[in-house]
């Protein structure tokens, strides 16, 4: 039982460049989140979904795409990559219909934009 | 004025102190209220978890929650080295879906 894994650990993109974050979770989990880490200034979230097929905006989604075709899997997207973006990335999952249930995070993605 | 509110430290103890955490916050619909710790370079995970006011109680940890003043704390009692890390707090108003973090506070507990 491996959790929620992402990968890669560390990324170095030019502006303009895109790529996509992987985000994948072994523990049948519907609920998953994207959120970046800047320094002092706390995890903000990107994107979440509560199921295959539903995804929904959280906030700071601007620059970002995600998807979610399986329940194990949910990319995140860059497109046209900026400095600003330059961050750690932690994907999450949880248990659906328990409001106290954790939420288990990945070990994050360290991107650089220059 | 930001939501949650976090002093970043850092803040460093001698072994066996008692550490106490705080936040405070704006929004007055946030009813669930969690601390996270996160080690260099991990991901956070959860510690404690609160809904509403009142005390939670976890070996060492404790958990206070004080809705009216909107302000949250974390004691960390007889503190150990292993717990040098950084502790964020969060909190959410309807679902988890919505959580908003503090900026963490990087703690050191030196032998």
């Amino acid at each position: 039982n491996a959790g929620v894994t992402q990968t890669p650990k560390f990324r170095i993109l030019k502006i303009g460049q895109s790529m996509t974050l992987q985000c994948t979770q072994d523990m049948n989990h519907n609920y998953m989140y994207w959120y970046r880490q800047d320094p002092g200034m706390g995890l903000k979230l990107i994107y979440y979904s509560v199921g295959a097929g539903i995804t929904d905006k959280g906030e700071v989604p601007n620059g970002y795409n995600v998807s979610r075709s399986t329940t194990e899997d949910f990319p995140l997207r860059l497109e046209l990559a900026a400095p600003s973006q330059t961050s750690v990335y932690f994907c999450a999952s949880r248990e659906r219909d328990r409001q106290s249930s954790e939420q288990y995070f990945g070990p994050g993605t360290r991107l650089t934009v220059t | 004025q930001k939501e949650v509110e976090q002093d970043p430290g850092p803040l460093s103890v001698p072994e066996g102190a008692i550490v106490s955490l705080n936040c405070t916050y704006s929004n007055s619909a946030f009813q669930y209220f969690m601390w996270y710790r996160q080690y260099s370079r991990k991901g956070p995970e959860l510690l404690m978890y609160t809904y509403s006011s009142g005390n939670k109680e976890d070996g060492r940890f404790t958990a206070q929650v004080d809705k009216s003043s909107k302000y949250i704390s974390l004691f960390i009692r007889d503190s150990q080295p292993s717990d040098s890390a950084t502790y964020l707090c969060a909190m959410s108003a309807y679902n988890n879906n919505d959580m908003r973090f503090g900026a963490g506070t990087r703690l050191t507990v030196k032998p």
